[in-house]
């Protein structure tokens, strides 16, 4: 069964600094993609960025990079730059591909707070 | 604008009683989520739909249901069956479940908070 797990419940950062939210995953399947979400206070979940296992290259989307360690199994994502709208909850997930998989496995995620 | 939209924000329902979510689209996705969140929890799956007319349980199906009528909508119905219902549920789709470069990325609307009376 695959697994999730982000160990930071809360994380704080100064306004402009750099800021690293860990993930580790488990499973024994070789195809699958890792996912990292925002959720602000109003609860919408916001898609960050994604991460195929067989990606060579670490994903980036804007100020959000994946620090992509396949033997380690790790999955932490790296916000540039911080902004105070960065403050939310963030969430680690990963979709297994083998088989009839399709769900998405949630981490319990981690509280950023950006202070000014 | 494209995006999926979820109505009520918010509900309120008594011991007993059925209430619908609804959950609507226009990305033209094929596949449609329904997850519950609980307080300081992940999401968890309790039903999706790769097609039109077609949707399978989740983690978590005993005491909800669905229909797939249409490709832009996706109701979820929390029964009287369904212990503890109070949560915060979110609505998902995306292009397809075919995983191809990200294809099957899930994206969300702004939730349903139910509380049960």
């Amino acid at each position: 069964a695959q697994k999730i797990t982000q160990t930071q419940p809360g994380m704080f950062v100064q306004e402009k600094e750099a800021v690293t939210l860990d993930c580790t995953y488990d499973t024994s399947d070789p195809s699958y993609g890792l996912f990292w979400y925002k959720q602000p206070s109003s609860g919408e979940m916001i898609f960050l960025i994604y991460q195929g296992s067989y990606d060579q290259q670490n994903a980036t989307e804007g100020r959000y990079s994946l620090n992509f360690q396949k033997a380690r199994k790790s999955a932490n994502l790296v916000i540039s730059a911080s902004q105070l709208g960065d403050s939310a909850m963030y969430f680690c997930a990963m979709r297994v591909y083998g088989g009839s998989n399709y769900k998405l496995t949630f981490g319990k995620g981690t509280l950023l707070t950006v202070n000014p | 604008d494209g995006g999926i939209t979820q109505s009520p924000k918010y509900l309120f329902r008594k011991e007993g009683q059925n209430v619908t979510l609804s959950c609507e689209q226009n990305l033209n996705h094929d596949a449609m989520y329904w997850y519950r969140q609980d307080p300081g929890q992940g999401l968890r799956l309790i039903y999706y739909s790769q097609i039109v007319n077609d949707f399978q349980k989740g983690d978590i199906a005993e005491g909800y249901s669905v229909s797939r009528e249409k490709k832009e909508s996706f109701p979820l119905t929390v029964t009287s069956a369904q212990k503890n219902p109070t949560a915060f549920y979110l609505c998902a789709s995306s292009i397809t479940m075919v995983p191809f470069r990200g294809t099957d990325t899930q994206y969300f609307g702004p939730g349903t908070r139910l509380t049960v009376l």
